[in-house]
């Protein structure tokens, strides 16, 4: 899961295996919450959102899962693939506070060994 | 093919001088934001924009500046009272705030 500081949390899965990343996110307010994959030296890349309204939503081969009683979202990968190595980042958005402001975590370092 | 381009990718800075990030979008959207990346940790917002000829401050805005005189683009400047610039920024578009956020691949700037 994602943790403050320096360090990244490292998820290891081998290929063919499914990921699961967590994040514990901070405001019980949050609306709405966004999955990106940041590869390196790259923006982040959008993955896939849910609103607080929902507990589950589904991509290809991604699923993303919102708790709101305990403030935790994961997102699962299925059957991970090389390509998948990258920085997975949770946002947080807070409609009523104003504007788009998105609150990120600080991210998991995701890689597949083959 | 629509997206949002940031330039240059690597810049560098003088003790005492001012630089401008540019970030030019062709997806039509309202609203663009700046972030700054450190290593090993997550985006923190500079500076955002819902709409042309408006813009507001972030978490960590003191030492740069803003403007949004074209719907298209935000140019970002470093200026010399930001003491720790080093980092990589990161340009950000959606149209409403129940979207996601696009991003280019980010300008990374360095002290020389």
């Amino acid at each position: 899961g994602e943790s403050v500081g320096l360090h990244l949390p490292t998820l290891s899965v081998q290929e063919g295996d499914n990921s699961i990343i967590n994040c514990a996110y901070s405001n019980s307010a949050s609306d709405y919450f966004i999955w990106y994959k940041q590869e390196s030296g790259k923006g982040p890349q959008f993955i896939i959102d849910i609103r607080s309204n929902m507990d589950k939503r589904q991509g290809q081969r991604v699923t993303v899962l919102l708790n709101k009683t305990v403030k935790h979202l994961s997102l699962q990968i299925a059957a991970t693939q090389p390509g998948d190595s990258a920085v997975y980042f949770c946002a947080e958005n807070n409609f009523r506070g104003g504007g788009n402001k998105l609150t990120f975590g600080t991210g998991t370092q995701l890689k597949v060994e083959l | 093919d629509g997206g949002i381009t940031q330039s240059p990718k690597y810049l560098f800075r003088k003790e005492g001088q001012n630089v401008t990030l540019s970030c030019e979008q062709n997806l039509n959207h309202d609203a663009m934001y700046w972030y700054r990346q450190d290593p090993g940790q997550g985006l923190r917002l500079i500076y955002y924009s819902q709409i042309v000829n408006d813009f507001q401050k972030g978490d960590i805005a003191e030492g740069y500046s803003v403007s949004r005189e074209k719907k298209e683009s935000f140019p970002l400047t470093v200026t010399s009272a930001q003491k720790n610039p080093t980092a990589f920024y990161l340009c950000a578009s959606n149209q409403g705030e129940d979207q996601p956020q696009h991003f280019g691949d980010g300008t990374r700037l360095s002290i020389l």
